[in-house]
């Protein structure tokens, strides 16, 4: 059964940084492009960052650039996404996705941060 | 900035058929820019309709088709059920390796 499998959410103050975990089961974990997608309560899906397969090459959107950081580790197949100088801005719902194109074929149930004084 | 347009919301009776567009703020969109379908019940995780343009991820049934319309990509959903009444979200790849969503399409079905 394929799994991602969010972890390390949770409430930090403004300023504060915490490291978010997505660890994947049921497919060649290594051969797939890893996503970060946020969700904001009541608001839409917004692409967040992406890492490809051998964690050579990472992009991120603008709104996070600088503060954010993607990594994987393939033999743990695990990917991360460190982020730093958090903001009220940032509070959402944090999903892991995977792809072997250009799509986000595979999510996680996410995991929620919470960014308040 | 690009930004990714969809309708905020769309009605349709039970049986009926309704299509969502996905659009540039400015420029076409075209299967250069892989626009894949996504389907979010609220408080659920999002699950995979389509992608490619017009490829169903498995499990999807054929009343989801996905194409190009004019300048837009398109998901066109036959025969709407009640239980397609959920949010509605594109994603546009834009290369170097930068996505960006749809602010997302509300389906009632009424």
């Amino acid at each position: 059964e394929v799994q991602l499998v969010e972890s390390g959410g949770g409430s930090v103050q403004p300023g504060g940084s915490l490291r978010l975990s997505c660890a994947a089961s049921g497919f060649t974990f290594r051969s797939y492009w890893m996503q970060w997608v946020r969700q904001a309560p009541g608001k839409g899906l917004v692409w967040v960052s992406r890492i490809n397969s051998d964690g050579s090459t990472t992009s991120y959107a603008d709104s996070v650039k600088g503060r954010f950081t993607i990594f994987r580790d393939n033999a743990k197949k695990t990917q991360y996404l460190q982020m730093n100088s958090l903001s009220a801005e940032d509070t959402a719902v944090y999903y892991c996705a995977a792809g072997l194109g250009h799509a986000f074929d595979m999510w996680g149930q996410g995991t929620m941060v919470t960014v308040s004084a | 900035q690009t930004v990714v347009t969809q309708e905020p919301s769309f009605s349709v009776s039970p049986g009926g058929t309704v299509t969502f567009t996905c659009g540039l703020s400015s420029g076409s969109v075209s299967t250069d820019y892989y626009p894949s379908w996504y389907q979010q019940t609220p408080g659920q995780t999002p699950r995979t309709l389509m992608y490619n343009t017009n490829t169903r991820s498995s499990g999807v049934p054929d009343r989801f088709s996905g194409s190009i319309l004019g300048n837009k990509a398109a998901l066109t959903v036959t025969g709407a059920q009640a239980d397609d009444e959920c949010d509605y979200y594109c994603v546009l790849y834009l290369g170097s390796g930068i996505w960006v969503f749809g602010g997302g399409t509300k389906l009632t079905v009424l």
